[in-house]
């Protein structure tokens, strides 16, 4: 059964460094979306993208964030200068035409 | 704006026994209605869904759910739980209408089950 995939599973960076987080979602989705769960807290919609660019953003993805659809397999997120605050599960979701959504198994960043 | 609670955090049961886990949802119209299930180092896994018709849903795993548009609920039940339910549960809304379909997570809810 085809599945999202996301790598890294754990990152660990420094504070003000870059990450790229990265998505493979399944081949026939159209449909996009990141989204971030810090420890303890729920699960929280960042950006959904469609037929590349961003369809819809909430308040948490400024500037430091960008989101690529690079090539026709990945899925990428930009964290340009990193928070401690950033510390959090990312999940990577994608869907076909339907509505429902398949989540990948989660980076775990975690920001020092 | 949309929101979802799931009144409890952690829920232990002992293995065999019955379970419902608590979702209340706060949305302008009826909303499409989910549970996802995340085991540890895994990703979130659909149960299952609502989006119209029978208000009791059936979903993987022998779980079921029932959307009770008076009460705002949209409760998961299952009759007769195994150690391998053991894992954090999420209930989620996500519009009707619109492009999007972005989705709106409660806190979850641990579940521990006992031998």
């Amino acid at each position: 059964e085809p599945e999202v995939t996301q790598t890294p599973s754990h990152q660990v960076t420094q504070m003000g460094q870059e990450v790229i987080l990265r998505c493979v979602p399944i081949s026939n989705h159209l449909y996009f979306y990141w989204y971030r769960q810090i420890l303890g807290q729920k699960v929280e919609f960042l950006v959904s993208f469609y037929n590349n660019e961003i369809s819809e953003k909430s308040e948490i993805f400024d500037d430091q964030f960008s989101v690529e659809r690079p090539d026709g397999s990945n899925f990428t997120l930009k964290i340009r200068s990193t928070k401690l605050e950033d510390s959090a599960m990312y999940f990577c979701a994608s869907r076909p035409q339907g509505l429902e959504q398949y989540f990948g198994p989660g980076t775990r960043l975690t920001v020092l | 704006a949309q929101s979802v609670t799931q009144p409890d955090i952690h829920i232990t049961v002992s293995e065999g026994a019955s379970l419902e886990l608590r979702c209340n949802y706060s949305y302008g119209a009826t909303p499409y209605l989910f549970w996802y299930v995340q085991s540890p180092g895994q990703g979130l896994q659909l149960l299952l869904k609502y989006f119209s018709g029978d208000t009791l849903v059936q979903g993987i795993k022998g779980f079921e759910a029932e959307f009770k548009r008076s009460q705002s609920s949209f409760n998961l039940r299952k009759p007769s739980v195994h150690w391998s339910d053991a894992a954090e549960y999420f209930c989620a809304v996500g519009p009707q209408e619109g492009s999007n379909y972005k989705l709106t997570f409660g806190k979850g809810t641990l579940l521990t089950v006992n031998p």
